[in-house]
């Protein structure tokens, strides 16, 4: 079965507006997971890693103002997508594994659209 | 810089009719290589985990083989139903983020009835 949720899974927003998204581990605690990033026949690419209870850690080239990423618990992790533009539409994936050593599960991801 | 190049882009067999994908990568040290299959609009499935030169991983009609320089992923009489992207991703030595993995560009492979 499922080891991470994600929600939603598309999302259609306006220019401007914020959107976000939620990641859950099912059954695990997870004191940190990864948010990666795919556009459309591209390979994923790591955005950023959430880890609970403390800053998160963003990858060169991606905007922590703009991707501002929250780990308040240990199952849950949020990516808020802020001032969202058409160029942010992507397919938003997160990830956790259930500790070194075990493998990377991915959600379901987010398809998000900006119009 | 890690690199991790994945061929051919696409694959069309008939059922039945085996072959195999490459995944060639170059990296400073390898912590782990991992293959995943991915549908269309989800996320990546978890496949294999190799971690040395010469070892071999089995799932029904794939098998995963790793050499110094490159991986296999060999399909046994392919069914319609395996037809999905393959993407291979490295995970390499060093820092805190274990969760990071490169990822290839992916094998698109499509299996006819």
């Amino acid at each position: 079965g499922a080891v991470v949720s994600q929600h939603p899974s598309w999302v259609i927003c306006k220019s401007g507006t914020s959107v976000k998204i939620e990641c859950r581990s099912l059954d695990f605690q997870a004191t940190t997971m990864f948010w990666y990033r795919q556009f459309p026949k591209q390979s994923l690419m790591l955005m950023a890693t959430s880890n609970e209870g403390s800053k998160a850690t963003y990858e060169q080239g991606v905007e922590k103002d703009k991707f501002l990423i929250n780990h308040a618990s240990l199952t849950l992790s949020t990516l808020t997508v802020t001032s969202a533009h058409p160029e942010d539409s992507s397919f938003y994936i997160c990830s956790a594994n259930r500790g070194p050593g075990s493998p990377l599960h991915f959600g379901n991801g987010t398809r998000l659209t900006v119009t | 810089e890690d690199q991790v190049t994945q061929s051919p882009e696409a694959l069309r067999l008939q059922e039945g009719e085996s072959s195999s994908l490459n995944c060639s990568y170059t990296v400073s040290g390898l912590r782990g290589l991992f293959w995943y299959r991915q549908d269309p609009g989800k996320g990546p499935e978890f496949l294999f985990t190799l971690y040395s030169a010469g070892e071999e991983k089995e799932k029904e009609r794939l098998k995963a083989t790793l050499t110094k320089k490159e991986s296999f992923l060999h399909i046994t009489a392919p069914k319609p139903e395996d037809s999905a992207t393959y993407l291979c991703a490295v995970q390499v030595p060093g820092g805190t983020s274990y969760g990071k993995l490169t990822f290839g560009q992916g094998t698109i492979l499509t299996v006819h009835p």
